[in-house]
């Protein structure tokens, strides 16, 4: 089975261009989420998804952090524009939940972005 | 409120140790909780569980059981190798929750020597 997949795994970019991070869930999975890690503030949820329908956004952090789920199978958070600060891995991660559900969430391998 | 708090690290053991890292949460209802584990430049992974009051969480050597009465879910190891150097983070589901959010601690850095 195809795990969680991020594109893309690195990305660098200058301050004030927009980056788009995308994320495939596992198939059959109806939640989404994005997380973003730094050294300084640890793992952050940013936002969640269930049944692709935005269910808490309050972890992003500004009007410059947006993030869409069109379809089951694809998701994108979207910076615009960029600053510094986002430099950080941000990870995609996806579960499953309901009535007979684990709810154990599954993590891509990352994307860290550095914006200089 | 729901939240975890783990053990300040990072731990530093030499190889063939006895691991713990301690966690300890708050919520309201009954939790699910949980074991993740980040090695470097990677995802997190899940690496035990626990759904109720009782229940031990094992996998790969690591155990966990669940204190409702210390609201506690301690991870040990009976003697940890080199490559269990990693980040490990306690997790909760809170069990008034359908969406699968999870809630984090701040992560306990582990670091094995030989």
């Amino acid at each position: 089975d195809a795990g969680v997949i991020q594109s893309p795994r690195h990305e660098v970019t200058e301050m004030g261009q927009e980056v788009t991070l995308r994320c495939k869930p596992i198939s059959g999975h109806n939640s989404l989420f994005w997380y973003r890690q730094t050294m300084m503030r640890g793992l952050e949820l940013l936002i969640y998804f269930n049944n692709n329908v935005p269910i808490d956004d309050s972890g992003m952090p500004e009007d410059r952090f947006s993030a869409k789920m069109p379809n089951a199978s694809f998701s994108t958070l979207k910076i615009q524009p960029s600053e510094p600060r986002d430099s950080a891995v941000y990870f995609c991660a996806s579960s499953s939940a309901g009535e007979k559900s684990s709810y154990e969430q599954y993590f891509g391998p990352g994307t860290r972005l550095t914006v200089t | 409120g729901n939240s975890v708090t783990q053990m300040e690290g990072p731990v530093t053991l030499s190889e063939e140790a006895f691991l713990t890292i301690n966690c300890t949460y708050t919520a309201t209802g009954y939790p699910s909780l949980f074991w993740y584990v980040q090695y470097p430049g990677e995802g997190l992974q899940l690496l035990l569980k626990a759904t109720k009051a009782d229940d031990k969480g094992s996998n790969k050597g690591f155990e966990a059981t669940y204190r409702k009465e210390t609201t506690s879910f301690h991870l040990e190891k009976g003697s940890v190798q080199v490559s269990d150097s990693a980040v490990y983070f306690c997790a909760l589901r809170p069990g008034s929750s359908n969406t699968g959010k999870l809630i984090f601690g701040q992560g306990t850095t582990l670091q094995v020597k030989p």
